[in-house]
């Protein structure tokens, strides 16, 4: 049974800094990993999709990254914003199955 | 494209009531699920289909019932409401395929008194 787990629980920093979110998995035969961002009372909103053969993908200020043999993914958020503020979740399919498994999620405040 | 859809999107039911939660999408997607989302516990899997009129239990399927009659519907639903069903629910659908992305519809909170 694939098992997610995501470090830190929580995080809080001064406007302008670059961070990093981690996420791991036990089961590396993955076919994608998926992070989501949700804000308070909101629904999950997709910031990034890595598949299976791709080490690494980019949007903006977010920059996710997969290493499979590892069982790792790290979400970066370069000159992280007071709207950075959210709960970013990752999600993992794979381990023959196609069933979003997640994380509990880091909530990260970004204070100015 | 409206994606995933979630009826309703907030209820209160007193113990004892049913109900049922409607998610619709319309991807042509051949996966739906209905999570949970509970506190500090990340969103748990209820139930989930993997095709029209098929359905499996998750990792907390107690007190719940599921039906998909159409690929674009699934229905979660609560035949005797429990105070331990307080929680925001979520559904989602995925083509089943590697390499390609889940999608959420926007939460149905739900109270049970």
């Amino acid at each position: 049974k694939q098992e997610v787990t995501q470090i830190p629980a929580a995080l809080s920093v001064p406007e302008g800094e670059n961070l990093v979110l981690n996420c791991s998995f036990t089961d590396s035969a993955i076919y994608n990993l998926q992070w989501f961002r949700q804000d308070p009372g909101k629904g999950l909103t997709s910031l990034l999709l890595i598949q299976s053969s791709q080490r690494e993908q980019t949007s903006g200020r977010l920059n996710a990254s997969l290493d499979k043999s590892s069982g790792r993914s790290t979400l970066y958020i370069a000159a992280s914003q007071p709207g950075d503020s959210a709960t970013y979740l990752c999600a993992v399919e794979g381990g023959g199955s196609y069933i979003p498994t997640f994380g509990r999620g880091t909530s990260l405040i970004v204070h100015p | 494209n409206a994606g995933v859809t979630q009826t309703p999107k907030f209820r209160v039911l007193k113990t004892g009531q049913s109900m049922t939660l409607l998610c619709a999408q319309d991807m042509n997607h051949e996966y739906m699920y209905w999570y949970r989302q509970d506190p500090g516990m990340g969103l748990r899997l209820i139930h989930y289909s993997v095709g029209e009129g098929t359905t499996a239990k998750g990792e907390v399927p107690d007190g719940y019932n599921v039906s998909r009659l159409k690929k674009q519907n699934f229905l979660l639903g609560l035949e005797s409401a429990a105070p331990s069903q307080t929680s925001v629910y979520f559904c989602a659908s995925n083509l089943g395929q590697a390499n390609t992305e889940a999608f959420f519809g926007q939460g149905t909170r739900l109270t049970v008194v």
